[in-house]
């Protein structure tokens, strides 16, 4: 399977545990994307990366959100301290650096914070 | 503040027939325009984009036109088909510099009827 991958698919945390997210971009991808669905509302840009490079960070909450795409290995979206509030889908996308809106979503993770 | 909209919750259309799925938007900057088709616990998959230079794109059974002075796009689909059930995403962006950010429509949840 070529595609993204996502893992895992569901996550269940406590308040104030920490939630790992992670992300495998398609193969031959360098770029890839972080969204955020909250129950209701649309897809929210959170950060844009490419290898060993945060991009564009903008739709990041300001506080226990980072992001990291490391030389080798997944991507990681970490989540300190998880509060209610941080319940939803989590979408990565990756795209070819020629194609850079024609993103390719991976299946979500649906993190659940008790 | 909602820049791209989907006015249109739900559509339900026979197999055969035409769909329309329309999208307007009111950042007079928005220069790229895509669709993304949505199945229920995956991710959205990219179906076709236009640029604000054209007024019109055609893939398959698939068109995107353009409306700039209106702020408007539309999705063609000819001839729906029972597969083609599921929610549908307008996105835009600015085509500039570093800028990755796709700001999405709340979708339209399209059912095609047998």
């Amino acid at each position: 399977n070529a595609g993204v991958m996502q893992n895992p698919r569901h996550l269940v945390r406590r308040r104030g545990q920490e939630a790992r997210l992670r992300c495998s971009p398609m193969k031959g991808h360098s770029h890839v994307y972080w969204y955020r669905q909250l129950p209701e509302e649309g897809l929210k840009f959170m950060v844009y990366l490419q290898k060993e490079n945060i991009i564009d960070e903008s739709g990041m909450p300001k506080e226990r959100f980072s992001a990291e795409f490391p030389k080798e290995g997944p991507s990681i979206l970490r989540i300190q301290q998880v509060v209610r509030g941080d319940s939803a889908a989590y979408f990565c996308a990756s795209s070819h650096r020629d194609y850079p809106y024609e993103q390719y979503f991976g299946p979500g993770t649906r993190l659940t914070v008790t | 503040d909602q820049q791209v909209k989907q006015n249109s919750p739900s559509l339900s259309v026979q197999e055969g027939r035409i769909s329309i799925l329309n999208c307007d938007y009111t950042n007079s900057m928005f220069d790229y325009f895509l669709w993304y088709k949505k199945y229920p616990a995956e991710g959205p998959t990219f179906l076709i984009s236009i640029s604000s230079i054209k007024d019109k794109n055609e893939d398959g059974r698939f068109t995107v036109f353009l409306n700039k002075s209106a702020k408007h796009l539309s999705l063609h689909i000819v001839p729906s088909q029972p597969g083609d059930s599921a929610v549908y995403f307008c996105a835009a962006t600015i085509n500039a510099g570093n800028n990755r950010k796709l700001i999405w429509g709340l979708g339209t949840s399209l059912a095609v009827n047998p």
